[in-house]
């Protein structure tokens, strides 16, 4: 069973459209996130869920606006993607004072 | 500007040799965790070290913490083609429990 699953793996759309990343956890951890790692492998925090509550958004554009349905689940929607965008978005899950379990990544090409 | 800084940026050793690479980082920390990426994969935890923790062990890895230099070092002992990935220091610190912060990774290439 994957702990952190995102879906899809690999997403491919044009400038301006719109689109969505599916996050599930199903290790019952209380907290998840979404990270963004650019072309030279920085991984930048986007946006931490404690129970369903958002925590932290680190400045990112309101064109990013997660969702979090349940605790375990925390889904990623972008409109009027740019270029800029391009990147792997990683969610991930934890519970407090542990160390994070990450999925597997979504590659989001923009052109 | 990154709380964590890495050192070096890339490592390359042979089969069986010692691989060491450092953290540094800038305001005090609640704890201080490593993690594993392979190419094309996501991150996978490697060791959590807590703030008032010096040294910990896991496997053929070896982890210290100086709070007072603000430092950190990854040891892999006994290397294998396998361990070649990017390493990443991450910090979270005393003043937001919610927030892992990683520092840029040093790329090791073990051959065979």
């Amino acid at each position: 069973d994957t702990a952190v699953s995102q879906t899809p793996k690999y997403l491919v759309t044009q400038m301006g459209n719109d689109k969505s990343i599916k996050c599930e956890q199903n290790l019952g951890h209380d907290t998840m996130y979404w990270y963004k790692q650019d072309s030279k492998k920085f991984l930048k925090i986007m946006f931490s869920y404690n129970n369903k509550e958002l925590i932290i958004n680190e400045t990112v554009p309101n064109r990013f606006s997660p969702k979090s349905p349940d605790k375990a689940h925390l889904n990623l929607h972008i409109n009027s993607l740019e270029l800029g965008d391009s990147a792997v978005y990683f969610c991930a899950s934890s519970q407090l004072g542990h160390g994070y379990t990450f999925g597997s990544g979504t590659r989001l090409t923009v052109v | 500007s990154q709380q964590g800084e890495e050192d070096p940026q890339a490592l390359s050793i042979q089969e069986g040799e010692n691989a060491t690479m450092n953290c540094s980082y800038k305001t005090s920390i609640n704890n201080l965790q490593w993690y594993r990426q392979n190419s094309g994969r996501g991150l996978v935890h490697l060791i959590l070290i807590r703030s008032n923790e010096r040294e910990k062990h896991s496997g053929r890895l070896r982890v210290t913490l100086d709070t007072s230099k603000k430092s950190s070092s990854l040891l892999i002992t006994a290397s294998r083609a396998a361990d070649t990935a990017s390493y990443f220091c991450a910090t979270v610190l005393r003043s937001n429990d919610y927030k892992l912060s990683f520092g840029a990774g040093t790329t090791v290439t073990v051959r065979a």
